[in-house]
């Protein structure tokens, strides 16, 4: 069966960077793509980025301004998200999701547990 | 960025109620609309893709429909673990995806 397991908490300062990994299991990792979206309290999803399936491109929300380094360990079977120069804006819950396509349509069919960063002085 | 609009922001409905939510697009987005499901805590989980196709394992009493700018989510007899926040998601803009603001249903 699919699953997605994420590193735990984080408690950060500003101006500090975070690491979030996500293992996958139950299927090729290089099959699909890996989406992270994060959910601040109280807020809707944000779609954080991407790196794609195959040849593991990668593209970020122009809202992080390169902030955001997404990068996958292939024989690890894991995708890593990494924040830099955080804000206390940025304390949220990040996910992971696989990101299916079918008819076209991505759809987020796997997601993970939820990684809480907390970014406060 | 694709603007989503759910309406409502909140409701509230009995067990067996037919519950219906809406979500519009600021622009076309054809049938690039999913629909997701999110109790407290907890991920969000899939329930239709590509606006009106049911994923695999959710119940039948959920449907959806729509094209365009318009599409609803439905529950045809509202069941006691049907509460929690309901999210559409386009991904026309992919892989700019949005969502919308969230439904929040309540059971009475």
């Amino acid at each position: 069966q699919v699953q997605l397991v994420q590193s735990g908490a984080e408690v950060k300062k500003p101006g500090a960077s975070v690491k979030v990994s996500c293992k996958a299991s139950g299927y090729t990792l290089t099959n699909y793509a890996m989406h992270w979206v994060r959910q601040a309290p109280g807020q809707r999803p944000e779609w954080v980025g991407w790196i794609s399936n195959g040849n593991g491109n990668t593209k970020s929300s122009q809202k992080f301004q390169g902030r955001v380094t997404i990068s996958r360990d292939t024989s690890a079977s894991t995708v890593y998200m990494e924040m830099s120069s955080l804000r206390s804006e940025d304390t949220a819950v990040y996910y992971c999701a696989r990101g299916r396509v079918i008819f076209g349509v991505v759809n987020f069919d796997y997601w993970g547990q939820g990684t809480l960063v907390t970014v406060s002085s | 960025d694709i603007q989503l609009t759910q309406s409502p922001s909140s409701l509230s409905a009995s067990v067996g109620d037919r519950v219906t939510i809406t979500c519009r697009a600021g622009q076309t987005i054809i049938t690039y609309l999913n629909w997701y499901q999110q109790r407290p805590g907890k991920a969000p989980k899939l329930l239709i893709y590509a606006a009106s196709s049911l994923q695999s394992g959710v119940p039948s009493r959920f449907s959806g429909s729509g094209s365009g700018t318009h599409f609803t989510l439905t529950i045809s007899s509202l069941q006691p673990e049907d509460f929690g926040t309901y999210y559409c998601q386009q991904s026309y803009s992919d892989p700019l995806i949005t969502f919308g603001q969230g439904t929040r249903l309540e059971i009475k």
